[in-house]
């Protein structure tokens, strides 16, 4: 059974850090993962989606790692900022039906 | 365009009470999902929907019954609620849950409907 994990639980930097989300799964065989970032009390947004066949996915400040070997991806943060506060949550679609198993995600805070 | 549309954004029940929550995407999406979202314990399917007409069970379906109405909507029901399925409910949906185009695979997710059993 697919397990998705997410650490830290929780993360404070401040402005202008760099940073490194991580997230791990347990069963390699993945057609592909996402990221998503969730405001509170807010749906889920989509940020990157990386197919098995791809290395990594980059948005703006954001860059989104996948290595299906070691059951591994990794959501880079550059130049953080106030507004990046949220939960990051990864999601792999191990099926072919588009059924996606979550980590419970990181929630960061930025301060000024 | 509205994307993933779920009423109503909030409900209060009382245990054995029923109730439907409703979803409806206009981006001409071929699957939908439902998921919760309970605290410690992350997003989890209840029910999806690949394609028009079919419906199929998720990790946690007990409880819930579904129905895919058209391809726009897909609706989730609780029968007879319970304090356990207190909970904020997430509809979301795809145009194709795989292929080559990674945009095409990208899951939209409504804002949610926060439920209270007591």
């Amino acid at each position: 059974k697919q397990e998705v994990t997410q650490i830290p639980a929780a993360l404070s930097v401040p402005e202008g850090e760099n940073l490194v989300l991580n997230c791990s799964f347990t069963d390699s065989a993945i057609y592909n993962l996402q990221w998503f970032r969730q405001d509170p009390g807010k749906g889920l947004t989509s940020l990157l989606l990386i197919q098995s066949s791809q290395r990594e996915q980059t948005s703006g400040r954001l860059n989104a790692s996948l290595d299906k070997s070691s059951g591994r991806s990794t959501l880079y943060i550059a130049a953080s900022q106030p507004g990046d506060s949220a939960t990051y949550l990864c999601a792999v679609n191990s099926g072919n039906t588009g059924k996606l198993i979550f980590g419970q995600g990181t929630t960061l805070q930025v301060k000024p | 365009n509205a994307g993933v549309t779920q009423t109503p954004k909030f409900q209060v029940l009382k245990t054995g009470q029923s109730m439907t929550l409703q979803c409806a995407q206009d981006m001409n999406h071929n699957s939908m999902y439902w998921y919760r979202q309970d605290p410690g314990m992350g997003l989890r399917l209840i029910y999806y929907s690949a394609s028009e007409g079919t419906t199929d069970k998720g990790e946690v379906p007990n409880g819930y019954n579904v129905s895919r109405l058209n391809k726009r909507e897909f609706s989730l029901r609780l029968e007879s609620a319970a304090p356990s399925q207190t909970s904020v409910y997430f509809c979301a949906s795809t145009r194709a849950p795989l292929g080559v185009q990674a945009d095409k695979n990208i899951q939209y997710f409504g804002a949610g409907t926060r439920l209270s059993v007591l």
